[in-house]
């Protein structure tokens, strides 16, 4: 069976402070991947995608980065964090853009 | 561009029926989903449509009328735990993701 690891599920982080937020997903080949945020309340924000190693789309314009270096991996990145980047980060993956997404546990990111 | 809507809150009563409606716009159509999401956690997948008609799961339904850009998502038998927000989402026509819609945030009263 397939399952999806996101981590850490809480962080707490300086203004200014860089950022790596790792997924990685099992049992399956060639998934699209996906990043979302999610404001408290809200829905979900897709901040980039990747359907291949290499392969980032982004969404908005801003000061995170996604790279996929392997297959089943998918890492979300910033070099200096904004007050504004706190949120609930979500990693997916899906074997198509019409399939089921599946979603890890989340990370909860605080800025402070 | 492509857009969903869908309410923001629903209030129902425990064992009572809610109906909580999806309209949709876009430019090709692939199918409607619904996800649902407790206070704390990650979405889950509930239920697909690709084709007009009721897809029936245990207590939960899902419809879809592509002549009106219309899917609901009807719960049965409600139960405390049902209380969560749901999301409906569309494919998008031009690229490999997902759209979601801003999510209905179902609050179930004893």
């Amino acid at each position: 069976s397939q399952t999806i690891h996101q981590w850490p599920a809480t962080l707490v982080q300086p203004v200014g402070s860089p950022l790596s937020l790792e997924c990685t997903v099992e049992g399956t080949s060639n998934p699209n991947l996906y990043w979302y945020r999610q404001a408290a309340g809200r829905g979900l924000q897709l901040l980039f995608y990747s359907v291949g190693i290499g392969q980032i789309s982004s969404e908005v314009p801003q000061n995170l980065s996604a790279s996929r270096p392997q297959d089943r991996q998918f890492i979300l990145s910033s070099k200096k964090l904004l007050l504004s980047d706190s949120g609930f980060y979500l990693c997916a993956w899906g074997r198509g853009p019409n399939q089921p997404q599946h979603f890890g546990d989340g990370t909860r990111l605080s800025i402070l | 561009g492509q857009s969903l809507e869908q309410p923001s809150e629903v209030t129902a009563v425990e064992g009572a029926i809610v109906q909580i409606n999806c309209t949709y716009q876009t430019s090709g159509f692939y199918g409607l989903s619904w996800y649902q999401q407790h206070d704390g956690g990650a979405p889950t997948f509930l239920s697909y449509n690709a084709l007009d008609g009721l897809e029936e799961t245990g207590r939960f339904s899902s419809f879809l009328s592509r002549s009106d850009s219309y899917g609901y998502l009807l719960l049965q038998e409600l139960q405390m735990k049902d209380s969560a927000s749901y999301f409906c989402a569309v494919k998008s026509s031009s690229a490999s993701k997902i759209i979601f819609g801003s999510g209905t945030r179902l609050s179930i009263r004893p």
